[in-house]
């Protein structure tokens, strides 16, 4: 089958050290931002979640931070593992509870070496 | 998320057949979702399911139907597939409780290729 890995941006980092993941997102108005994380044969799975209210939420070894004056939000993660393999994207709300209005990312792949 | 269960995993067909994929969960959420995901583009919805009454098209709902059977199932059909509906299919749910946040909760996929 086809690797969603193709044609996206690639993240190498060593093993242990920090990883930083960018997205600009498109709407100055959404209120809510997630970051998902899918690894290869995966469905996306839910790593953390971020309010416009707030400008940064942490969580176990993540970091997620929210710049609306540029709509640029980052996921941290701390001393990257190779568990940490995967395809990255952020996802935007417009409207709280619009989940049928969630627009995603095209991903970047976060490649660690041992 | 091994709540939310596609069946099949992988699925080749030819141009001009009739295909279902299904999509069962655990959850108990109301809410249900059909994406497709194609390198370099991201997830698109198909259609989505608020609940067992309610079907809506999402952003490229053309060539694509469903069913919502039961609060736990989701069937997406293919009447006549077409070589550029080759992609992984997703389906996911959610909590429809106000002040649930909104994550999705993806299953693993179905890899369908069109001959």
């Amino acid at each position: 089958g086809e690797s969603v890995g193709l044609h996206l941006p690639t993240l190498s980092v060593q093993e242990g050290d920090n990883s930083i993941i960018n997205c600009a997102y498109s709407n100055s108005a959404s209120d809510y931002f997630i970051w998902y994380k899918q690894e290869s044969g995966k469905g996306p799975q839910f790593i953390i979640d971020i309010r416009s209210n707030m400008d940064k939420r942490q969580g176990q070894r993540v970091t997620v931070l929210l710049n609306k004056t540029v709509k640029h939000l980052s996921l941290q993660i701390a001393a990257t593992q190779p568990g940490d393999s995967a395809v990255y994207f952020c996802a935007e709300i417009p409207t709280r509870g619009a989940t049928n209005k969630l627009i995603f990312g095209t991903g970047t792949l976060l490649a660690v070496q041992p | 998320d091994a709540d939310v269960t596609q069946t099949p995993r992988n699925r080749i067909t030819k141009t001009g057949k009739r295909i279902m994929l299904e999509c069962s969960q655990t959850k108990g959420h109301d809410r249900m979702y059909w994406y497709r995901q194609d390198p370099g583009l991201g997830l698109r919805l198909i259609y989505y399911s608020f609940d067992v009454k309610d079907i809506n098209k999402g952003e490229i709902s053309d060539g694509y139907s469903v069913s919502r059977q039961a609060q736990a199932k989701f069937s997406l059909s293919l009447e006549s597939a077409i070589p550029n509906q080759t992609a992984l299919y997703f389906c996911a749910t959610s909590d429809r409780h106000r002040g649930a946040n909104e994550k999705l909760f993806f299953g693993s996929g179905t890899q369908l290729s069109v001959l």
